[in-house]
């Protein structure tokens, strides 16, 4: 069975600190999701990475998939109240190169922001 | 920008009877998929379907559910007898294509409870 865990599983922390979130796994992914999730809503797309190493950069948030395409990190500078919710990591299962087949989440990190 | 939506966004049933969720995926798009969220617990697959037929279905998925395209904007999830522990958030999502790196579009969900 594949699946992800994700650290820390609750943060807190002030407005302007950096933080990173891990999302680790024993088994290969073809691709890595992340996704942030409001209460009551579906999960929303931040980014996907697909290539072992690759880095994406979307504003203040940094996203990185591990060489070996097992694990990957999200990392936010200068967190703002706006960043508070749920992120939830995603790993495609499908074979590398062909289909993505189904997703399998990990728990995802609660982060809170105060002002 | 297009979005998945999902109706009813909260749905209240007696155990036992039928449920219809209903879905529109994004209209570009030839991937479906159905995940759930137990409260409190990760999101979970269920099944996924293309070209009118289910291509993955995970052990959750059993006779009790069924999939269906009924005309070409509609993707329902049918749980024919509800039980107790049907109750959670059940997700649409959608992608246009299966490859590694189409990610996967999520809609609001609904919170279906089962009494």
């Amino acid at each position: 069975t594949q699946l992800l865990e994700q650290s820390p599983q609750f943060l807190s922390i002030q407005e302007g600190e950096n933080l990173t979130v891990y999302c680790n796994s024993s088994s290969v992914f073809s691709s890595l999701q992340w996704y942030r999730q409001e209460p009551g809503e579906g999960p929303v797309l931040l980014v996907t990475v697909v290539t072992g190493g690759e880095v994406k950069k979307l504003k203040r948030l940094t996203f990185q998939f591990g060489d070996a395409r097992k694990d990957s990190s999200l990392h936010i500078t200068a967190a703002q109240p706006g960043d508070t919710g749920l992120y939830l990591c995603a790993g495609g299962r499908g074979d590398y190169g062909g289909s993505q087949g189904n997703l399998i989440f990990g728990k995802g990190t609660k982060l809170s922001v105060k002002p | 920008e297009p979005e998945v939506t999902q109706t009813p966004s909260h749905q209240v049933t007696q155990m036992g009877q039928e449920v219809i969720l209903r879905c529109v995926p994004i209209s570009n798009h030839l991937y479906f998929y159905w995940y759930r969220q137990i409260l409190g617990q990760k999101v979970e697959f269920l099944v996924s379907f293309y070209n009118n037929e289910i291509s993955e279905k995970s052990e959750i998925f059993d006779d009790q559910f069924s999939v269906e395209r009924p005309d070409g904007s509609n993707f329902t999830l049918k749980i024919r007898s509800t039980k107790l522990e049907d109750s959670a958030m059940y997700f649409c999502a959608s992608s246009r294509t299966g490859g590694v790196s189409q990610p996967q579009h999520f809609g609001d969900g609904t919170r279906l409870s089962i009494l």
